[in-house]
């Protein structure tokens, strides 16, 4: 398997304009994780899928995000309008259970300048 | 609420022993986890312990004390590849879901 997939690796924008971060998690993984990384915050868990299904999105900072999950081997993170406090490394992890190992992706990069 | 707390450096030396501790607040606690990240690199699992005790693989190994609300991650025979940061991490509840810790960066000198 190739892992857990995201795109783009690196994303750099402007303000006020949308971002789409995609996410293709390991097949066969029934829960799905969006994260969001800074040297502030740290790794912040924004939303997580079971099934598919929105499970909790508690961490998602804002109106401004909204995630989707259409099918089991796609999600994408949306941010409409981007700010620059926006700008961090966004992960992507799948994983099989509830047996805490999640599979992380590389990463998306985002700059909002 | 839901806290963890752990060192925010730590440096050893090449082929010393490291022991990177973690105290946690949490309710529902499911387990504590350790993950590797290096710089510019995707966080990595390292180990879980769900019961009490002592988990071992290769040079890297875990404990667990559920009364205490503590844990730990200890590195043996350290290697410079060793650095990076190390995350611990909470389940919460049955749910899949982990809360992770700041993070502790290892720089292992020569």
């Amino acid at each position: 398997d190739a892992g857990v997939i995201q795109s783009p690796r690196h994303e750099v924008t402007e303000m006020g304009q949308e971002v789409t971060l995609r996410c293709k998690p390991i097949s066969g993984h029934d829960y799905l994780f969006w994260y969001r990384q800074t040297m502030m915050r740290g790794l912040e868990l924004l939303i997580y899928f079971n099934n598919n299904v929105p499970i909790d999105d508690s961490g998602m900072p804002e109106d401004r995000f909204s995630a989707k999950m259409p099918n089991a081997s796609f999600s994408t993170l949306k941010i409409q309008p981007s700010e620059p406090r926006d700008s961090a490394v966004y992960f992507c992890a799948s994983s099989p259970g509830t047996n805490n190992e999640q599979f992380f992706g590389p990463g998306t990069r985002l700059t909002v300048l | 609420g839901q806290s963890l707390e752990q060192p925010s450096e730590v440096t050893a030396v090449e082929g010393a022993i490291v022991q990177i501790n973690c105290t946690y607040q949490t309710s529902g606690f499911y387990g504590l986890s350790w993950y590797q990240q290096h710089d510019g690199g995707a966080p990595t699992f390292l180990s879980y312990n769900g019961l009490d005790g002592l988990e071992e693989t290769g040079r890297f190994s875990s404990f667990l004390s559920r009364s205490d609300s503590y844990g730990y991650l200890l590195l043996q025979e350290l290697q410079m590849k060793d650095s990076a940061s190390y995350f611990c991490a909470v389940g919460s509840g049955n749910t899949g879901k982990l809360i992770f810790g700041q993070g502790t960066t290892l720089q292992v000198k020569p």
